[in-house]
């Protein structure tokens, strides 16, 4: 069974500019997260997926960051315009159904805003 | 607020030794706890999940278990091996969101 997918796997850009990360789940995952994980701390999530709907986004700053889940699938989240403070590695991560089930984590990205 | 802490936040031991990874939560209405590992540049290892109604999970000399009441979980890794070094997370879910703790980093000494 193929596992999480990420990419990409690094990325270096400079404030103000904007960026976007993609995610694969695991075939057959109704519910997915993005999570940012602040060196040293624990992952945060940003948002979360069932099927195409929301979860919830509470702590996802939407005015720079979006994400979307077309067809209850892939999903994509965007940072526009990036600042320093969002240097982190951004986690994807994929399960059957909520909060009752395994996550399982893809390698995620580490993002660098210099 | 549900909120998870996990202690020591490192630990390094000699190899051979049996150890104890603790992790504590305020809300003891969760549905499961799940405890990862994470190698450096890597992402997540699930390595065990305990649903609330279970008071521990084993696999190979991996032993998680839960104490609701006391919103308590520990990890014992008995006979721990350089291959051990990582950082261990615990996460607890409820309501369908899975809040994590800051992690313990360990290292075994060969």
């Amino acid at each position: 069974e193929a596992g999480v997918a990420q990419s990409p796997r690094y990325k270096i850009i400079e404030k103000r500019q904007s960026v976007a990360f993609w995610c694969n789940p695991i075939s057959g995952h109704a519910t997915l997260y993005w999570y940012q994980q602040i060196l040293g701390q624990g992952p945060k999530l940003l948002i979360q997926f069932q099927n195409n709907g929301v979860v919830d986004d509470s702590q996802l700053p939407k005015d720079r960051f979006s994400a979307e889940r077309l067809k209850g699938v892939d999903s994509t989240l965007k940072i526009q315009p990036a600042k320093l403070e969002d240097s982190a590695v951004y986690l994807c991560a994929s399960s059957l159904e909520g909060g009752n089930y395994e996550q399982y984590f893809g390698p995620g990205t580490r993002l660098t805003v210099t | 607020k549900q909120e998870v802490t996990q202690i020591p936040a490192a630990l390094s031991v000699p190899e051979g030794e049996n150890l104890v990874l603790n992790c504590s939560f305020t809300d003891s209405a969760i549905y499961n706890l799940q405890w990862f590992r994470q190698d450096p540049g890597k992402g997540l290892t699930s390595l065990l999940l305990i649903q609330s109604s279970q008071r521990e999970q084993t696999s190979g000399r991996l032993n998680a278990s839960l104490d609701k009441s006391s919103g308590r979980s520990t990890l014992y890794i008995a006979a721990s091996q350089p291959g051990d070094s990582a950082t261990y997370l615990c996460a607890v879910s409820g309501t369908y969101k899975y809040i994590f703790g800051t992690g313990t980093r360990l290292k075994v000494l060969a």
